[in-house]
Formats: C-alpha cells, structure tokens, sequence
C-alpha cells in the first residue's frame, strides 16, 4: 500500500511569507504527526492529529499551525517565516497513534527561506 | 522533561566490524523504545522497537537492541556491519500515553568503509 505522502517535495520561501505543508497518511491511519528536522536541533515534534484534534504539541511558537481533515489528510501552516525555520518537515502517520504503535515517515518537506 | 541521548554522532567502520550504537532516555516511567533508521536519500524506517517483554528485541536487517531499565539505555548492536547499513541512525522514546510523541536523539552516522 502507498505510504505517507508529502506535498511539495521542495519549497522556497522568502522571510515574512507563509507557507502550507500537505501530507495523506496511510491509508487507515488516523493519526497524523509533524517533526521539524535540522542539522543543529535534530528532529523535534511539532504536533499530533487525531480524528480531526490536536492531542499534543511540542514547543514551537503559534507561528505553526496545522489541522486534520475528514479523511485523516493534514496540512501544517507556518506564518511570518523566519531564516530559522529553513528544514526538512516530516510527517509522520500511524492507525491510533497510540504510544505503543510505530510511526510511518514520509519523505519530507524541506523548506529553504530566503 | 523527557530526553534522548545518542553517544556516538558520527561511527566509522570497516565491513563485518561489529556495531554498537548507545542511546540513554531520561524518564522514570514506562516507555516505548524505538530505533529508526535513515539511509541516505530516503525517508526514516523503522528498524526495531520495545514495548515490554523480552528486553532483547530483534529487528531488520540483523539488527538487534537490548533495554537496560536500571540504566535507562536501549543500545544498538549488529554483529557485522554492511557496506549497506551505511545511514543515520535514531533512538527515540514514546514516554507513554494515548500519544504517538516520539522525542529523538540526535542521531549517529554510521559510515561502512568496504
């Protein structure tokens, strides 16, 4: 079956834009997660959506956002880029996202601002 | 708070040496343990996870990991190494919950010099 899917592969931005990040989970998963990767910080957890509703989220500021649709495909917002947020977002997907089930990455968003 | 210490940042070995990643986690309840791997130019896999049980857990590719609870370590291990296994690999902890959170480590590269 198809795994996680990422829409745009690539993205440049310039700083004071915004930006909208794709990804459909696995087909049957209904949790959705978003990880910031960078050389300096590694990956950090951005959020978690499940049937529609954030149920965590890591330390990021209200500049990132995002949401969950219907049909578990969820999108990730970032408003007034900053240089800093230049990354590789991934999303990650799994049935319940339940502590104890594997998360499915996909290939990641990486997102240059300029 | 929750945290994942990976060791070794950047590990290079000859084929059939053997391999020993380490990765320490800080929190004093349950976890779930994880180690995902990166090879270059695709997304993260999972190579292999604990939840309870056995604390010798086996995974792809003749990996395999053992959880210490007293000292908090959840090592990587293959008794030869491939040119193959030349990646990036991570340690990450799911700290319990009804969440899919995963708190990463920094990450080791591994290089497999033929």
């Amino acid at each position: 079956k198809a795994g996680v899917t990422q829409t745009p592969r690539y993205l440049i931005k310039t700083r004071g834009q915004q930006v909208t990040l794709s990804c459909s989970p696995i087909s049957g998963h209904r949790s959705v997660s978003w990880y910031q990767q960078t050389p300096g910080q590694g990956l950090q957890f951005l959020f978690e959506y499940f049937s529609e509703t954030q149920r965590n989220k890591g330390n990021f500021p209200g500049r990132f956002s995002g949401r969950q649709f219907s049909n578990s495909r969820s999108e990730m917002n970032v408003s007034t880029l900053e240089l800093g947020d230049s990354a590789l977002y991934l999303c990650a997907s799994s049935l319940s996202g339940g502590d104890s089930q594997p998360q499915h990455f996909g290939d990641g968003t990486r997102l240059s601002i300029l | 708070a929750q945290s994942v210490s990976q060791h070794n940042h950047h590990v290079i070995l000859s084929e059939a040496a053997s391999l020993e990643l380490g990765c320490n986690y800080s929190y004093g309840g349950t976890v779930n343990l994880f180690w995902y791997v990166q090879y270059p130019g695709q997304h993260l896999q999972l190579l292999l996870k604990y939840f309870s049980g056995d604390p010798l857990v086996k995974g792809i590719k003749g990996f395999e990991a053992e959880f210490i609870k007293s000292k908090f370590s959840f090592n990587l291990r293959k008794p030869s190494v491939q040119w193959s296994d030349t990646a990036e690999y991570f340690c990450a902890v799911n700290a319990g919950g009804n969440t899919g959170k995963l708190i990463f480590g920094q990450g080791t590269t591994l290089q497999v010099k033929p």
